[in-house]
This record gives C-alpha cells, sequence and structure tokens, in this order.
C-alpha cells in the first residue's frame, strides 16, 4: 500500500528566504506527483503537476522535482512572501492501484511566512 | 480558470439525517471524484466516477454513501443516515484524463454532524 510522508510537518521561516518542502513515497510505481496548496478551511489549489517521466516542473517562483526511483519529492519556493503561507499538500496517483484512479496524500507541510 | 463549484460550503445536520453535497465539475472534464478530509488529518479517497458508473471505491465508501450524475452538469454525493464520524470537510474533484491528468478540486463543504 502507497504511503506518503511529508517533512518538516511545520516550517517557519522570515520573508525572502529560499525553502525546500519534501515528499517521500513507498511505491515508486506512479503515473505522476501533484503539489497543492491548501489555505486554512478552503479547497486544494494545484501548483504542479509532474509525469513519472519527468524530473522537474517550475511555475513561476516555484519549483518541483520528481526522483521516482528514490521515491522522493521536493518542491522549491524562492524568495518567499507572506502569501506563501499555507498547507503545502503533496498527493502521488499510484500505478498499481486497481485502476489508477486515487491519489494517495501526504500529511503536508504548514509554511508560515513571517514578515 | 475553470473552477470545481461546490455547494453548500458549510452544512450542518442532525445524526441520523440524510445530506447531499454538490459538485459542478469542470464542462469538459470526464472523470469525477470525492474525497474527504476529517479535522488535523489527511485528505483521503472516497470515489472516482466515469462514464455514469463507480470506477473505484475506497473501505470509506460503504453503503451509506452513493454518488449520481442526474444531470450533463452535476455530480452528488449522498449521505444517508450521518453519524458524527462523518464530520469533515468533504472536496469534490474532477479530471480531463483517467491517469496523467491533474486533479482540480472545489473549494470543499464543510459538514458538520450535530
Amino acid at each position: 500500500k502507497q504511503e506518503v510522508t511529508q517533512i518538516p510537518a511545520a516550517l517557519s521561516v522570515p520573508e525572502g528566504e529560499n525553502l525546500v518542502l519534501n515528499c517521500s513515497f513507498t511505491d515508486s510505481a506512479i503515473y505522476n506527483l501533484q503539489w497543492f496548496r491548501q489555505d486554512p478551511g478552503k479547497g486544494l489549489t494545484s501548483l504542479l503537476l509532474i509525469q513519472s517521466s519527468q524530473r522537474e516542473q517550475t511555475s513561476g517562483r516555484l519549483n518541483a522535482s520528481l526522483d521516482k526511483s528514490s521515491g522522493r519529492s521536493t518542491l522549491y519556493i524562492a524568495a518567499s512572501q507572506p502569501g506563501d503561507s499555507a498547507t503545502y499538500l503533496c498527493a502521488v496517483r499510484p500505478r498499481r492501484e486497481t485502476s489508477g484512479s486515487r491519489l494517495t496524500f501526504g500529511e503536508g507541510t504548514q509554511l508560515t511566512v513571517n514578515p | 480558470e475553470p473552477e470545481v463549484t461546490q455547494t453548500p460550503s458549510h452544512q450542518v445536520t442532525q445524526m441520523g439525517q440524510e445530506v447531499i453535497l454538490r459538485c459542478v465539475p469542470i464542462s469538459n472534464h470526464l472523470y469525477f471524484y470525492w474525497y474527504r478530509q476529517i479535522l488535523g488529518q489527511k485528505v483521503e479517497f472516497l470515489v472516482s466516477f466515469y462514464n455514469n458508473e463507480i470506477s473505484e471505491k475506497s473501505e470509506i465508501f460503504d453503503d451509506q454513501f452513493s454518488v449520481e450524475r442526474p444531470d450533463g452538469s452535476n455530480f452528488t454525493l449522498k449521505i444517508r443516515s450521518t453519524k458524527l464520524e462523518d464530520s469533515a470537510m468533504y472536496f469534490c474533484a474532477s479530471s480531463r484524463t483517467a491517469l496523467k491528468g491533474g486533479y482540480t478540486f472545489g473549494s470543499g463543504t464543510r459538514l458538520t454532524v450535530v
């Protein structure tokens, strides 16, 4: 059964810092990995989607990498801003589930960027 | 940017009552999903739906739950007799393709069972 773990659980940084959030998964048989942002009491906003054949994806100040063989992904946030404060979730779409349609989520990293 | 719309945003119901949570997926998406997040816990898969039938469901999705696409735009989750432990945020999502496409999630319905 696929397990997804995110480290650290919480992170507090001063504005302007570059930071890295980590995601690991136990089964490398995946179709893709998606990073989401969740604001308190709100829905999930997709940030980046990386297919299993890709190594990284970039969107603005965000860069996500994927090392499928080692079961790891990182989300790099450059020049952090207070507006980046949120919980960041990673989710994998396992290849070995019955139809591959479900996502398996990590617990999330709660990020606080202080002005 | 196309959105997945969920209504209501918050619902309070008495234990044992039936609730229907509503979702309007993105119009050209073909695959629809429900997930839930109990406060402080991980987001969990409930069910996926394609071509007017359930394609996959989790162990959480028991006989108390059902899904329906009553018309060309709505996708609903019904809980027949709510329990206290059904209190959670319920998210609807859709995707254009089955396996390689990304998900788009709605903003969620917070269900509180009292």
